[in-house]
């Protein structure tokens, strides 16, 4: 049973318009969240984190929004740019536990 | 300061073997962790280790394995290798406290079993 689920499998945006990528999760045990952008052939890339006492955290062009009783939080990336074509993964973790992530959506911005 | 680092790169072993692979996490960074990912399933928890100790465990059969030595670095060992164990195996390190705890990444080793 998919605890985060990434229910977009692809995004494409115009480059300069907003992108909004979706996540929604089922445990609501998990207490901080995190988002990472891989490119192919190499390891996911920290982005920005959220902790579950907040509802929103901005790093530039980077915002995540949480959704506490939605279960549901979303990055927006804002405006989007060519080098922002990846695949993003959201993930979320909790006390000890590893990190539960979904499967990705994989952004891709047109110029 | 240095990234993860992972050894080696590619691998490419036959079904029963075992294999051994390798994390150097970034400096001051206690806490590794090991994900495979594949991709009909993604990224899925191995286990994590902490000042040499397992501190966490996913749902993975005892032929996964792990080993964290005294100066963080961290082996993972698959053994009697399967088919469906191809996969890029990933090492994240962090510094392992209590809390939003964000995770660094190497750049994998692909994994192929024939």
């Amino acid at each position: 049973d998919q605890q985060v689920k990434q229910n977009s499998p692809s995004l494409s945006v115009q480059e300069g318009r907003i992108s909004i990528l979706n996540c929604d999760y089922t445990n609501s045990m998990f207490d901080y969240f995190l988002w990472y952008k891989k490119y192919p052939a190499e390891g996911p890339t920290f982005l920005i984190s959220i902790s579950s006492i907040k509802d929103k955290n901005e790093d530039g062009r980077f915002t995540v929004f949480l959704n506490k009783s939605a279960k549901h939080l979303s990055l927006h990336i804002v405006p989007s740019q060519p080098g922002d074509s990846a695949v993003y993964f959201c993930a979320a973790g909790g006390g000890a536990d590893g990190l539960t992530f979904g499967k990705g959506t994989h952004l891709i911005i047109q110029p | 300061k240095a990234g993860v680092t992972q050894t080696p790169r590619y691998l490419i072993k036959t079904r029963g073997q075992q294999v051994t692979l390798s994390c150097s996490p970034i400096s001051g960074h206690r806490s590794v962790s090991w994900y495979q990912q594949t991709p009909g399933q993604g990224l899925q928890f191995l286990f994590e280790y902490f000042s040499e100790t397992q501190r966490n465990k996913g749902n993975f059969p005892g032929r996964f394995s792990g080993r964290q030595f005294s100066n963080s670095r961290s082996e993972m060992n698959v053994s009697t290798l399967e088919l469906g164990d191809s996969a890029l195996y990933l090492c994240a390190s962090s510094h392992g406290g209590i809390g939003p705890r964000e995770q660094y990444f190497g750049p994998g080793t692909r994994l192929t079993v024939t």
